[in-house]
């Protein structure tokens, strides 16, 4: 089976880094994924890491280690738009279902 | 290339009533994937489908819910004599076949029980 922590809410103000922290214990695993979900929308994909290292993307990072069952998720230069819940996924090693944590409500403040 | 379609976006039903949710995956699209989020919580893993077949169902309740995906039309998931706790929203995801990367997801749809 899969499990699978991050905190349940941060806050951050407008304009700074902020570090989003997934551990996992997993049976197998086959990626971790990143997605962003506002309120009562769609969940859309972030980040993507399957091998331990840091993968950037504009404001957004991710990073993974695998012995560690360790990712972070890190945006810089906060908007007040990236208020949103950040939720971690952990792919099996089928490459099937994705498992996903509780999700982190990040609230940007001005 | 329109996205995950998911409908209808809200459905209210009364307790004992059926519910059926639609999902049509992203053109070329043959692995659909359906979770279900209760508020303030993440995705739980319901059904993994592709076409014409169950692949793992390992998350779906053992009463009452059932998924389908013919080989033609969208995939369905039904709820049958819906209870209050079968309130959430229902999110439907596709993948293209041995895909590695992500999974894109549909607008979802939120199921009231009233």
């Amino acid at each position: 089976g899969q499990n699978i922590d991050q905190p349940t809410e941060m806050t951050a103000t407008e304009g700074a880094i902020v570090q989003i922290n997934c551990t996992y214990q997993t049976s197998g695993f086959n990626g971790l994924f990143w997605y962003q979900q506002h309120a009562g929308e769609a969940p859309t994909f972030l980040s993507y890491n399957v091998l331990d290292g840091l993968e950037e993307k504009g404001r957004f990072s991710s990073f993974l280690s695998r012995s560690k069952g360790y990712s972070y998720l890190l945006l810089k230069e906060l908007q007040m738009k990236d208020s949103a819940s950040y939720l971690c996924a952990v792919r099996d090693r089928a490459g099937n279902m994705l498992t996903f944590g509780g999700g982190t409500r990040l609230m940007v403040k001005p | 290339n329109a996205g995950v379609m998911q409908n209808p976006r809200h459905l209210v039903r009364r307790r004992g009533q059926e519910a059926r949710l639609r999902c049509s995956p992203m053109k070329g699209h043959s692995h659909v994937y359906w979770y279900r989020q209760l508020p303030e919580e993440g995705l739980k893993f319901m059904v993994y489908l592709q076409k014409e077949n169950i692949i793992d169902e390992s998350g779906m309740p053992k009463e009452r819910f059932s998924a389908e995906f013919p080989k033609e039309g969208p995939s369905i998931l039904r709820i049958q004599q819906v209870v209050r706790g079968d309130s959430a929203a229902y999110f439907c995801a596709s993948s293209p076949p041995r895909s590695t990367t992500e999974a894109f997801f549909g607008q979802g749809t939120r199921l009231t029980v009233v």
